[in-house]
């Protein structure tokens, strides 16, 4: 099964400063979609952003950009201009072949005023 | 759009006793989802339909837990017994399961389960 890590359990970042939150993955799939999710404390999880591992290009939402080195295995989110809504809980996954998504054990996010 | 709807949102119980959760999905959403999620942990597939057949229960703890998807829409997720351990937040989520961005799945609210 593929396992996804996410080293950091908490991070903080100063508002309007820019956080990278880390993930790794192991697989030996070579067609992979990759995920973060964002589970504030209502505990609704929406979607941040997405990257097709077939895409070389980094994929970009707003203030939210990925760092997908595909070599390394690695899918790191940079969040930009960081505002208190930001606050959350975050999570990389990870989509294979097999359709199953494999959640990390996520990064609790803290913007300070 | 309405998005996911799951109720109850919250449920306590004692150990050994019975609980039902249910899901709405998006509507045309043909893929759902049940996830287990423990507190500090990220979400566990328990079981994933496609329309009203199950794509994927390798996770599911068969001996006291079973879901249905009826008609290919809502779906219920049942414990029988639970247990102490079960205590955790159960998602359900959707996805349209077709198309390039057909894999984004939707979360509902989830359900906080307490066993006592």
């Amino acid at each position: 099964a593929q396992t996804v890590t996410q080293s950091q359990p908490e991070m903080s970042v100063q508002e309007a400063e820019t956080v990278t939150l880390s993930c790794t993955y192991d697989t030996s799939e070579s067609d992979y979609y990759l995920f973060w999710y964002k589970q504030p404390p209502s505990r609704q999880m929406i979607l941040v952003i997405r990257q097709e591992a077939y895409k070389q290009q980094n994929a970009t939402e707003n203030r939210f950009s990925v760092n997908f080195q595909k070599a390394a295995k690695s899918f790191s989110l940079k969040i930009s201009d960081s505002q208190l809504g930001d606050a959350a809980m975050y999570f990389c996954a990870y989509l294979g072949a097999g359709n199953q998504f494999y959640f990390g054990t996520g990064t609790s996010l803290t913007v300070i005023p | 759009e309405a998005g996911v709807a799951q109720s109850p949102r919250y449920k306590i119980i004692e150990k050994r006793q019975s609980v039902a959760f249910w899901c709405n999905p998006i509507s045309g959403h043909a893929t759902l989802y049940w996830y287990q999620q423990i507190l500090g942990q990220g979400p566990k597939l328990l079981i994933q339909f496609q329309n009203n057949g199950v794509v994927d229960d390798s996770q599911l703890p068969k001996d006291r837990f079973s879901a249905e998807r009826l008609k290919g829409v809502d779906s219920t997720l049942k414990i029988q017994p639970a247990k102490l351990e079960d205590s955790a937040v159960y998602l359900c989520a959707s996805s349209l399961g077709v198309g390039v961005t057909g894999n984004e799945q939707f979360f509902g609210p989830g359900t906080r389960l307490t066993v006592l």
